[in-house]
């Protein structure tokens, strides 16, 4: 299967400490995105990069997150110092420019 | 305002029924519209993308109204299968990237 994975599929870990997650988009695909996802609502978009660079970020996007894609392959998330608020489903998608946008099935993250 | 807007449903109906959701956008200038579809703790997946001039894929029926600003989506003869929740999705509000605006989803219940 050659569909965009991420690691890990779920993460719980407790208030205050760092977490990393790790997106694997489908090769050739030169965008990667990340986004959010919490219970009832729609996923909201936090990041995107083309190839290596990042090119936007959302406001969601707060100092304690950062999002790296050192070799326009696979992509990070890291959220520092978590929060109880940060819990969610952290979806990542790729696409080729301006093509359609498929998903991974997401990290889900608790934050006790 | 939210950038886009569904009806959280849950929508119940019997199978073989027709049913309907609608939704609009806030964001004049959005380029591309489609709807995803989300099934119980997985990764939302594209259903079908909207077109002006309005698309038919099988079952499904899409519709965009620019002037103002609203989608549709009509699925004919329900199946138990079509039970998931329906995402209207927008690109924006930047049309940077390719980024996505999603709904809070339309929830489908298809009971025999």
């Amino acid at each position: 299967d050659t569909g965009v994975s991420q690691n890990p599929r779920h993460k719980i870990t407790k208030r205050g400490q760092n977490v990393t997650f790790r997106c694997d988009p489908i090769s050739e695909h030169n965008r990667l995105y990340w986004y959010r996802q919490t219970l009832g609502q729609g996923p909201e978009f936090l990041t995107y990069f083309q190839n290596e660079a990042q090119l936007e970020k959302s406001r969601l996007l707060s100092d304690r997150f950062s999002a790296e894609r050192p070799k326009g392959s696979f992509s990070t998330l890291e959220i520092q110092r978590t929060e109880q608020g940060d819990s969610a489903m952290y979806l990542c998608a790729s696409s080729l420019v301006t093509d359609t946008q498929y998903f991974g099935p997401g990290t889900r993250l608790t934050v006790l | 305002r939210k950038e886009v807007e569904q009806d959280p449903g849950p929508f119940n109906v019997p199978e073989g029924a027709t049913v309907a959701f609608n939704c609009t956008y806030s964001n004049s200038a959005s380029q591309s519209f489609f709807w995803y579809r989300q099934d119980c703790r997985k990764e939302p997946k594209l259903l079908m993308s909207v077109y002006s001039s309005g698309n038919e894929d099988g079952r499904f029926t899409a519709q965009l109204n620019r002037a103002s600003q609203y989608i549709s989506l009509l699925i004919r003869d329900s199946k138990l299968s079509d039970s998931a929740t329906y995402l209207c999705v927008v690109n924006g509000p930047t049309n940077a990237g390719n980024m996505l605006t999603f709904g809070g989803g339309t929830r489908l219940m298809v009971k025999p």
